[in-house]
């Protein structure tokens, strides 16, 4: 089984000040890892995933997230955030392989961007 | 293109009255369908998920159920709803190749 740990529930940070989500999670297999994001009343949005490969991953949008293995980590992380970033922030891994692969999300972080 | 259709966006019911959403996929065969129900404060709970037509999962025993009639559609129901129902339900698909989840715009249920 898997779980995922998100420390911070609630994150508040100036306009154009650096953000880092804190995403943790626990597996005794290998998994892909994603971080979703969430605007008011609306559905889930991918927002970046690891799959392989180099272990910094990027989005559209500025935020990039690192895989550490030792740590079994994937940090989110944005150099200067914007109004537009406030949304709820949710990190998940899924495993590799198996009959039975589904997501576990962590319980999200809350991202308020303070003008 | 593949999208996932949800509705309706906004319920209010009250106690004791039945529940019906629907979810359709397109532009994808065969997907795995999930429910899942944010309530407030909280993350992300997974109420059922299917493989196939007529293979519903429940995660959580409660009053509501699933169907799946169609190869693209998922139904969550229930004939009595309770105050503690109150809450947004998600809808999601994946298929094995895209390894993550598309998730549908929301269903904002509150029951009076």
């Amino acid at each position: 089984a898997q779980s995922v740990t998100q420390l911070d529930s609630q994150v508040p940070v100036f306009e154009e000040a650096p953000v880092e989500l804190r995403c943790n999670y626990s597996s005794s297999v290998s998994v892909y890892l994603f971080w979703y994001v969430q605007y008011p009343n609306q559905g889930l949005q991918l927002l970046l995933k690891y799959l392989s490969g180099s272990t910094l991953v990027e989005s559209i949008n500025g935020f990039e997230a690192e895989f550490n293995k030792s740590q079994t980590s994937f940090h989110l992380r944005k150099p200067s955030v914007h109004i537009s970033d406030t949304a709820e922030y949710f990190c998940a891994v899924i495993p590799i392989s198996g009959s039975a692969r589904q997501l576990t999300f962590g319980s999200g972080t809350q991202l308020t961007v303070l003008p | 293109s593949q999208t996932i259709h949800q509705w309706p966006a906004t319920l209010v019911q009250p106690v004791g009255s039945p529940l019906s959403l629907e979810c359709t996929v397109e532009g994808t065969s065969n997907p795995n369908l999930y429910w899942y129900r944010q309530a407030a404060g909280r993350g992300l709970q997974l109420l059922f998920y299917s493989v196939g037509i007529g293979q519903i999962s429940s995660e959580v025993p409660q009053n509501l159920s699933a169907s799946r009639p169609q190869d693209r559609q998922f139904i969550l129901s229930s004939k009595k709803l309770l105050l503690s129902d109150s809450g947004f339900y998600l809808c999601a698909w994946s298929v094995i190749q895209n390894y993550g989840y598309t998730f549908g715009s929301g269903t904002r249920l509150t029951v009076v």
